[in-house]
């Protein structure tokens, strides 16, 4: 299985609103990322997580929050987002470069957008 | 900040044709480069994975190449065909940690 798993495929939400991203695999990875994607743009990284700890935050607003439930599970939490936050927004996991190929798996992405 | 570079950036081509995909990276230790396909919307499918040990890595009718001490990888696909459209982005791991850089993309329209 060499699956990521993204829930919702789309999202809608008001500024006001607190909503959550999830995203899942069962690949056995100690490495998961949350990426944003605007059109037309590279995906651009914003966390990452090793072993269930935050080793990256690539300066994201407070208003996104991410939490790794455990080896399996990712989440971003939303509150108070801005319209342009609208976007693409990609989970990926990876073996860890150092026990691994490091090769990276993406998720199909939940399509955001904030009104 | 390590800068990863794709040329050219929108690729059309007649059906049936050989092309190349290039990759452009600032610093060549590398602990692997990867080539990615991403559809309009979609997420982004893992083509080829080259490691930092590796010169080439072939896949039915892709073939990609990499030589560190230029920084440059090639993606060569023989006898495009329409549903090849897409946007390819390669993307480079350093042994610095489980960061990837991404390339700028190139678009590619394979014409009918």
């Amino acid at each position: 299985d060499t699956e990521v798993t993204q829930t919702p495929k789309h999202l809608v939400m008001g500024m006001t609103n607190k909503k959550s991203l999830k995203c899942e695999q069962h690949m056995g990875h100690r490495a998961m990322y949350w990426y944003k994607q605007k059109a037309k743009k590279p995906p651009e990284l914003m966390f990452v997580y090793s072993y269930e700890k935050l080793s990256i935050n690539e300066s994201v607003p407070s208003r996104f929050s991410p939490e790794c439930p455990n080896s399996s599970l990712l989440n971003l939490h939303l509150h108070a987002l801005q319209p342009e936050d609208s976007a693409l927004y990609l989970c990926a996991s990876s073996q860890e470069a150092s026990g691994g190929t490091g090769e990276l798996f993406f998720g199909e992405g939940s399509r955001l957008t904030v009104l | 900040k390590q800068e990863v570079t794709q040329i050219p950036a929108a690729l059309s081509v007649p059906e049936g044709e050989n092309l190349v995909l290039n990759c452009s990276f600032t610093d060549s230790a590398i602990y692997n480069l990867q080539w990615f396909r991403q559809d309009p919307g979609k997420g982004l499918t893992s083509l080829l994975l080259i490691q930092s040990s590796q010169r080439e890595q072939t896949s039915g009718r892709l073939n990609a190449s990499l030589d560190k001490s230029s920084g440059r990888s090639t993606l060569y696909i023989a006898a495009s065909q329409p549903g090849d459209s897409a946007t390819y982005l390669c993307a480079v791991m350093y042994y610095t940690g489980n960061q990837f850089y991404f390339g700028t993309g190139t678009s590619l329209t394979v014409i009918p």
